[in-house]
């Protein structure tokens, strides 16, 4: 069984699209994060969410939302999608909020024309 | 920042050599993590060092941490081709949402 599953693992879409991606995970986990690693594989927090509290880095557009059904899955829904979104995106989580070792789904790769 | 950055950007042995990798920091960590990750997959977790640590292993994986330098190295012995990946190191301040914070990377090349 895989712990942390995302779809789709590759999109193609055009410039002002919008698209989601979306992120389960069956380790009964609290908390949960998106990550960005771009082209160069630097990766950098998009967001941590955490019983209902969502902490957001100020330097992603606000194009970028994520939404949590439920503890386990938090979704990435992007807006206007621009040529800079293009990227591999990760979702990982964590069971204790503050320590231990994050697990990460595959990724999926995003690329806009 | 926090964001660990690690030393060389790329580094390649031969099969049965050492690899170490080096990877420094900004602030106070509650613990330091190493990841990998093979190409087109997911990172996985290696090792965790705590903050009150300063050697740890784990297989042939051996992570040291000298918070005075706010600097941490990893060092897998006896290398094998299938170590071929990047490493990367991760830091953890701590806190209620616990933000890993990650470095540039290591691009590990092993040749049989």
């Amino acid at each position: 069984d895989t712990a942390v599953s995302q779809t789709p693992k590759y999109l193609v879409t055009q410039m002002g699209n919008d698209k989601s991606i979306k992120c389960e995970q069956n380790l009964g986990h609290d908390t949960m994060y998106w990550y960005k690693q771009d082209s160069k594989k630097f990766l950098k927090i998009m967001f941590s969410y955490n019983n209902k509290e969502l902490i957001i880095n100020e330097t992603v557009p606000n194009r970028f939302s994520p939404k949590s059904p439920d503890k386990a899955h938090l979704n990435l829904h992007i807006n206007s999608l621009e040529l800079g979104d293009s990227a591999v995106y990760f979702c990982a989580s964590r069971g204790l909020a503050g320590s231990g070792e994050l697990f990460f789904g595959e990724g999926s790769r995003l690329t806009v024309l | 920042s926090q964001q660990g950055e690690e030393d060389p950007q790329a580094l390649s042995i031969q099969e049965g050599e050492n690899a170490t990798m080096n990877c420094s920091y900004k602030t106070s960590i509650n613990n330091l993590q190493w990841y990998r990750q093979n190409s087109g997959r997911g990172l996985v977790h290696l090792i965790l060092i705590r903050s009150n640590e300063r050697e740890k292993h784990s297989g042939r994986l051996r992570v040291t941490l000298d918070t005075s330098k706010k600097s941490s190295s990893l060092l897998i012995t006896a290398s094998r081709a299938a170590d071929t990946a990047s490493y990367f190191c991760a830091t953890d301040a701590g806190g209620s949402q616990g933000n890993l914070i990650f470095g540039k990377g290591t691009k590990l090349s092993v040749k049989p």
